[in-house]
């Protein structure tokens, strides 16, 4: 069974540009959460989308944004990019996204704002 | 604000020794708390969790304690392994916990030397 699957790996982009990043979840997940890490700030949670719909948000802006699509395929979108936004990106599925429920994480985008 | 705190960046042990991971964390909300495990270049994977009703679970050579009252988690690995070396994040699930946000501290770099 793939692994969630997250593209690209590393990005490089200037400030005031736009980016996505692409999220495949493991087969048969419905439910897909992204999160922000950085140094000295752990893991944040931006959004989790279940049935193409956004069940949750955190606390980001609205430059930050995100989508599913039927086949549960996820896209997270930055819009007007801060040197700020240099992270690494985290998506991760679960089946339906019940708390006991296993969050399988992909490997990350290492996104760098110059 | 910070809801889960890990207060010690990092901590370093002895093969076969035990090692202890603490989380602190201040919403009496929270009711289902886990642990993760991330190598470099690797998405997050979990290790263990516990629910807000038991004070303590196991699974094999790992051992999370909860002391609601203290609002305290801890995570004792014995013995420790030289390839338990590792970032280790505690999370917490706030109420409703049907959704797939996860609320993360810092994380605990552990190195256990040979």
């Amino acid at each position: 069974k793939a692994g969630v699957t997250q593209t690209p790996r590393y990005l490089i982009k200037t400030r005031g540009q736009q980016v996505t990043l692409s999220c495949s979840p493991i087969s048969g997940h419905r439910s897909v959460s992204w999160y922000q890490q950085t140094p000295g700030q752990g893991l944040q949670f931006l959004f989790e989308y279940f049935s193409e719909t956004q069940r949750n948000k955190g606390n980001f802006p609205g430059r930050f944004s995100g989508r599913q699509f039927s086949n549960s395929r996820s896209e997270m979108n930055v819009s007007t990019l801060e040197l700020g936004d240099s992270a690494l990106y985290l998506c991760a599925s679960s089946l339906v996204g019940r708390v006991n429920e296993k969050l399988f994480f992909g490997s990350g985008t290492q996104l760098s704002v110059l | 604000d910070q809801q889960v705190k890990q207060n010690s960046p990092s901590l370093s042990v002895q093969e076969g020794r035990i090692s202890i991971l603490n989380c602190d964390y201040t919403n009496s909300m929270f009711d289902y708390f886990l642990w993760y495990k991330k190598y470099p270049a690797e998405g997050p994977t979990f290790l263990i969790s516990i629910s807000s009703i038991k004070d303590k679970n196991e699974d094999g050579r790992f051992t999370v304690f909860l002391n609601k009252s203290a609002k305290h988690l801890s995570l004792h690995i014995v013995p420790s392994q030289p390839g338990d070396s590792a970032v280790y994040f505690c999370a917490a699930s706030p109420m409703p916990s049907n959704t797939g946000k996860l609320i993360f501290g810092q994380g605990t770099t552990l190195q256990v030397k040979p």
